[in-house]
């Protein structure tokens, strides 16, 4: 079993239109994330939930809107895509809210507007 | 806030040779330090952690990292690198005491082995 999983592995689709990526994870874990890797490799927090609670939103613009239904999941939901949002966009989970635990990465979605 | 530069976005090395991937970091405060490695198409894989203590950590697959608090330092270390640690590698740090998990990477250095 995959400990966090990601759907759809790839994205391609034009702009202006709206999508989903959706992430589980088995592990138990309270926190996930969304990271968000552009094409020279540099890794951004967009969010985190603890619990489904909202913890960090980072400058994101508001096309952007997270969804925790539980704390197993946790889904971004892309409003009226913009060339600039081709990306890979990485869930992530971990333990508790304290950093020391490190994360568990799903193996991402790479998303391509044209 | 923190941050991290990588100092070198590409190294390249022959198999069986030594590896030193560079890591420096900026905090006001008390950190954690973590390095990950990813492969091809897939996601992130911790490799070793400084939560406390000890300077020197070992990892996963042989490496090992040494935390400089003076230099604001934490690099990756590989005594024989192999074709198969041909991989990305990044530099991660978090704030000790926040409360968000929140981890701010370097840019990443690309391990390049060749045979």
């Amino acid at each position: 079993d995959t400990a966090v999983s990601q759907t759809p592995k790839y994205l391609v689709t034009q702009m202006g239109n709206d999508k989903s990526i959706k992430c589980e994870q088995n592990l138990g874990h309270d926190t996930m994330y969304w990271y968000k890797q552009d094409s020279k490799k540099f890794l951004k927090i967009m969010f985190s939930y603890n619990n489904k609670e909202l913890i960090i939103n980072e400058t994101v613009p508001n096309r952007f809107s997270p969804k925790s239904p539980d704390k197993a999941h946790l889904n971004l939901h892309i409003n009226s895509l913009e060339l600039g949002d081709s990306a890979v966009y990485f869930c992530a989970s971990s333990r508790g809210i304290r950093a020391n635990y490190g994360y568990t990465f799903g193996s991402g979605t790479r998303l391509t507007v044209v | 806030a923190q941050s991290v530069t990588q100092l070198d976005s590409q190294v390249p090395v022959f198999e069986e040779a030594p590896v030193e991937l560079r890591c420096n970091y900026s905090s006001s405060v008390s950190v954690y330090l973590f390095w990950y490695v990813q492969y091809p198409n897939q996601g992130l894989q911790l490799l070793l952690k400084y939560l406390s203590g000890s300077t020197l950590v070992k990892g996963i697959n042989g490496f090992e990292a040494e935390f400089n608090k003076s230099q604001t330092s934490f690099h990756l270390r590989k005594p024989s690198v192999h074709i198969s640690d041909t991989a990305e590698y990044f530099c991660a740090v978090s704030e000790a005491s926040g409360n968000t998990g929140k981890l701010i990477f370097g840019q990443g250095t690309t391990l390049q082995v060749k045979p």
